[in-house]
């Protein structure tokens, strides 16, 4: 998918750790946001940026928290991982009638 | 309730046929996008097709195009000359209040698995 950098592809993390999930994009878009993945249930929001500076809550944000400072990057953290983030992670930055997605990052917390 | 519903949890389909998957929405806003996205085993999102509720005409990309039907609020993803490589999940999303100002959430439907026969 054009212009989405999204990594990494796999993590496995242990009940209690923390790591980031980074997204890039280079198509100048102010809209990107976080979805997570769940078997039968479709791709839910997690967090938003509407630009710069600018984050807020999606639907299921609990245990999550982002930030943008360019517009070119909004990076996903999990503080404290628990097994039920165990899930498919899709970064997305949108424009008007454009909505593309970075590759996906499988993350299993054991 | 659902604001993306779709109805079919899997379709089957020759190759070289055409097939519709089903999409209905819910929203009292008159502005918003529908999109739909295919994805492979492979896991990525891959963007297929968008409509606007005020396009006038149903759009079309290839050998995908969108059957839109404002009044029933339907919007269903039609493939023409199904490939083996179609076989994959397929998602309609919707976004509501477009234009100025607008809110660039993406509510998803369930997805329809399409599984292509030789």
């Amino acid at each position: 998918n054009a212009g989405v950098t999204q990594t990494p592809k796999f993590q496995v993390l242990k009940t209690g750790q923390s790591m980031t999930l980074q997204c890039a994009q280079d198509m100048n878009h102010e809209y990107m946001s976080w979805y997570r993945q769940d078997p039968g249930m479709g791709l839910r929001l997690i967090h938003y940026s509407v630009g710069a500076g600018i984050t807020d809550q999606g639907e299921v944000p609990n245990g999550y928290n982002v930030s943008r400072s360019t517009t070119e990057d909004f990076p996903l953290r999990l503080l404290s991982a628990a097994p039920s983030q165990t899930s498919v992670y899709f970064c997305a930055s949108t424009r008007n009638t454009e909505a593309f997605f970075g590759q996906g990052t499988r993350l299993t917390v054991v | 309730a659902q604001k993306i519903t779709q109805t079919q949890p899997g379709m089957f389909v020759q190759e070289k046929e055409a097939v519709t998957l089903d999409c209905t929405y819910d929203t009292s806003d008159p502005s918003y996008g529908l999109f739909w996205y295919k994805q492979p085993s492979s896991g990525e999102m891959i963007f297929l097709i968008y409509q606007g509720s005020y396009d006038q005409q149903n759009a079309t990309e290839g050998r995908y195009s969108l059957n839109f039907q404002k009044a029933r609020k339907s919007a269903n993803l039609v493939i023409s000359a199904s490939q083996l490589g179609d076989s994959a999940m397929y998602f309609c999303a919707m976004r509501e209040g477009v234009g100025g100002g607008s809110n660039y959430k993406l509510t998803f439907g369930k997805g329809t698995l399409l599984t292509v026969n030789p």
